[in-house]
């Protein structure tokens, strides 16, 4: 199945730092991306999506690029908030197409935590 | 998107007895689905809540342990039955609608285990 390894944490940063969170993928044919943002004491809100290679998903501020070049899918903001402190998951389906639709595989989440 | 609200939204509760988490989504979904995150962890899909039918559990979990039922297109349950301190964890529901792969989630159910 599809598989994806995620920056460790946990990330550290002033307010109005740059953010990278690194994530790549292992998988057949060219699935959907997910970004998923958990905050303290809640579940998991998508942040944002790419569908195809090549495409830019973004939502507050945050964006990531599909690369299939070299299968990636980093988040970047340029400017983090106090608010943006919380848990970021990378993840894409199990398996591309067949029978696993909609099951999604996570990465092990990375902690940001943003200080005024 | 998806409104999705669970109940309870936490509990403690004492090794050997069994906890009925609900499901409730605002509108009729594609799927369903149950995830498992233990405390600093990533999360694990537990299973896939059919309706109508017996929910399809992945490895490693059954469904003694994890009964779920799904009796219409909007509410599904999981229980945690006879419960040990290793399964205190927050439980998510997940649903899929429209879109092919994307998934929503409810806001979990944190359980402690003493």
């Amino acid at each position: 199945g599809n598989s994806v390894t995620q920056m460790e944490g946990p990330v550290t940063l002033s307010e109005e730092a740059f953010l990278t969170i690194n994530c790549t993928y292992t998988a057949t044919g060219y699935p959907s991306l997910f970004w998923y943002v958990q905050y303290p004491g809640e579940g998991l809100q998508l942040l944002l999506k790419a569908t195809k290679a090549d495409d830019k998903g973004s939502n507050k501020g945050f964006e990531a690029t599909y690369r299939k070049e070299t299968t990636s899918f980093h988040l970047e903001k340029g400017s983090v908030q106090v608010s943006d402190s919380a848990v970021y998951f990378c993840a894409l389906p199990n398996r591309t197409g067949g029978t696993s639709y909609g099951k999604l595989t996570f990465g092990q989440g990375t902690i940001l935590t943003v200080h005024p | 998107s998806a409104v999705i609200s669970q109940k309870p939204s936490r509990d403690i509760c004492q090794r050997g007895t069994s906890l009925t988490i609900q499901c409730q989504v605002d509108s009729q979904v594609t799927m369903m689905f149950w995830y498992r995150q233990q405390p600093g962890q990533s999360l694990t899909l537990i299973a896939t809540a059919n309706q109508g039918s017996e929910a399809t559990y992945e490895s490693g979990f059954v469904i003694d342990k994890f009964p779920i039922s799904r009796p219409n297109l909007t509410f599904s349950t999981l229980t945690v039955s006879n419960m040990s301190p290793e399964d205190s964890s927050i439980y998510l529901c997940s649903v899929v609608k429209h879109s092919r792969e994307t998934q929503y989630f409810g806001p979990g159910t944190r359980l402690l285990v003493l």
